[in-house]
């Protein structure tokens, strides 16, 4: 149980163009999704905390207008990459938290997404 | 200094070993301590899931959380080839809160 997958595993876009990733927990109804993004050698860090039907919570520093976030039902998360430039590639990684669990604070990952703005 | 920090490696041991994995926060208000396992080019993989401080054992992997002193730890007996990967310490305080997650060990096990 508790499986989270992404589409798609890797893209690779022109500059300028935009970039969906869709994320989506396939045996659970996921409350609340994260956005996560790893750099080569780093850690992941949190880009945006999703939760259905309402809107994202960005950190600080990223740029919300940039990084489109929509989280439609309880089974599915989108990050759009808009306007995508060279320093956007990395490695995006969702999860989400399933809301029956009673160790409701664990966070189940997605495999990621590498994307290669060109 | 980084909310959570962790020596990035690599870390190499011979097979058998006991390997003995630790990271330090600073906020003391993390309440949830956790370790995921990543492959290269994959996600993260939950190991252990701890609550607050002690210790919880499952297999051959050990999680201890020392709250007092802002330790953590994870600990895996009898290791083995196929364990070699980054172990990434992660905590969070609960909620709505994203996990903040330590940069990653890099462990090789030689066989």
């Amino acid at each position: 149980g508790a499986v989270v997958s992404q589409h798609p595993s890797w893209v690779i876009c022109k500059s300028g163009t935009s970039v969906k990733i869709e994320c989506r927990s396939l045996d659970f109804q996921a409350t609340t999704m994260f956005w996560y993004r790893q750099f080569p050698k780093q850690s992941l860090m949190l880009m945006a905390t999703s939760n259905e039907g309402s809107k994202a919570t960005y950190e600080q520093g990223v740029e919300k207008d940039k990084f489109l976030i929509n989280h439609a039902s309880l089974t599915l998360s989108t990050l759009t990459v808009t306007s995508a430039h060279p320093e956007d590639s990395s490695f995006y990684i969702c999860s989400a938290r399933d809301r029956h669990r009673g160790d409701a604070d664990t966070q189940y990952f997605g495999p990621g997404t590498r994307l290669t703005v060109l | 200094q980084k909310e959570v920090e962790q020596d990035p490696g690599p870390l190499s041991v011979p097979e058998g070993a006991i390997v003995s994995l630790n990271c330090t926060y600073s906020n003391s208000a993390f309440q949830y301590f956790m370790w995921y396992r990543q492959y290269s080019r994959k996600g993260p993989e939950l190991l252990m899931y701890t609550y607050s401080s002690g210790n919880k054992e499952d297999g051959r992997f050990t999680a201890q959380v020392d709250k007092s002193s802002k330790y953590i730890s994870l600990f895996i007996r009898d290791s083995q080839p196929s364990d070699s990967a980054t172990y990434l310490c992660a905590m969070t305080g609960g909620g709505a809160d994203g996990l903040t997650f330590g940069k990653g060990t890099h462990l090789i096990i030689q066989p």
